[in-house]
């Protein structure tokens, strides 16, 4: 199984900073990493697909890099709904589609 | 617009059973496979089971092989959990979670409902 270790586990920015995000696979999960927004009280939306694809709707401030095992999610300059659980998640060894433990990012 | 409707959770003793239940609307369900994914209370997010969208091929994770099914009818538009066995560790919210992929299984969920909580307790 392929474990998904995300970093920091809690970062605390003000609107309007650049977010940069974290996930490192245990193994190599080649393209296949999708990243996820939860607020809330609310279900996860996928923001990112294959690493670097916006999923529809998603604001071009969100951008994803990396391959590999090392991958970066980037939110440009982040406006308040921003502010939530992020998740990475790899579809490349499976079964188990497996995720990362989650980073919070937080008002500062 | 693409909605996921989850019903049936409750409160359950261990060992017991319980029936999910995921109505979808606003896209041609039969085209697309289907995932549950929970998260515990306060933790991240575990995949469970996929079923593709014709419901010939199905997968789980380990933890509930044996103990939990997966299926569909297409004619009805929903998504089905059997969930027998429960044990404690089974608390969670459960999503129903639309792949990505027209026509086959891809791995990633761009469409979720807004879950239901299964409760395992005595």
């Amino acid at each position: 199984e392929i474990v998904l270790t995300q970093s920091p586990a809690t970062l605390s920015l003000s609107p309007g900073e650049r977010a940069t995000l974290f996930c490192r696979a245990s193994q190599s999960v080649g393209s296949y990493l999708a990243w996820y927004q939860q607020k809330p009280g609310q279900a996860p939306r996928l923001l990112i697909y294959d690493a670097s694809n916006r999923a529809t709707g998603i604001p071009a401030r969100f951008s994803g890099s990396g391959s590999g095992t090392d991958f970066t999610l980037t939110i440009s300059s982040l406006e308040p709904e921003d502010f939530a659980v992020y998740f990475c998640q790899q579809r490349s060894n499976w079964p188990p589609y497996t995720f990362g433990q989650g980073t919070n990012l937080e008002i500062k | 617009q693409v909605q996921l409707v989850e019903s049936g959770g409750g409160v359950v003793q261990p060992g017991g059973s319980l029936r999910l239940s995921c109505a979808a609307s606003g896209f041609s369900f039969i085209g697309y496979g289907m995932h549950w994914v929970r998260q515990a209370p306060g933790k991240g997010l575990e995949w469970v089971a996929v079923i593709w969208y014709d419901g010939n091929i199905k997968y789980f994770t380990d933890s509930v092989k044996g103990r939990f099914s997966i299926s569909r009818d297409n004619s009805k538009n929903t998504l089905y959990l059997e969930m027998s066995g429960l044990r404690p560790e089974d608390t969670a919210i459960y999503y129903c979670a639309r792949d990505r992929m027209v026509w086959g299984v891809i791995g990633d969920f761009d469409y979720w409902g807004q879950g239901t909580l299964v409760t395992v307790s005595s």
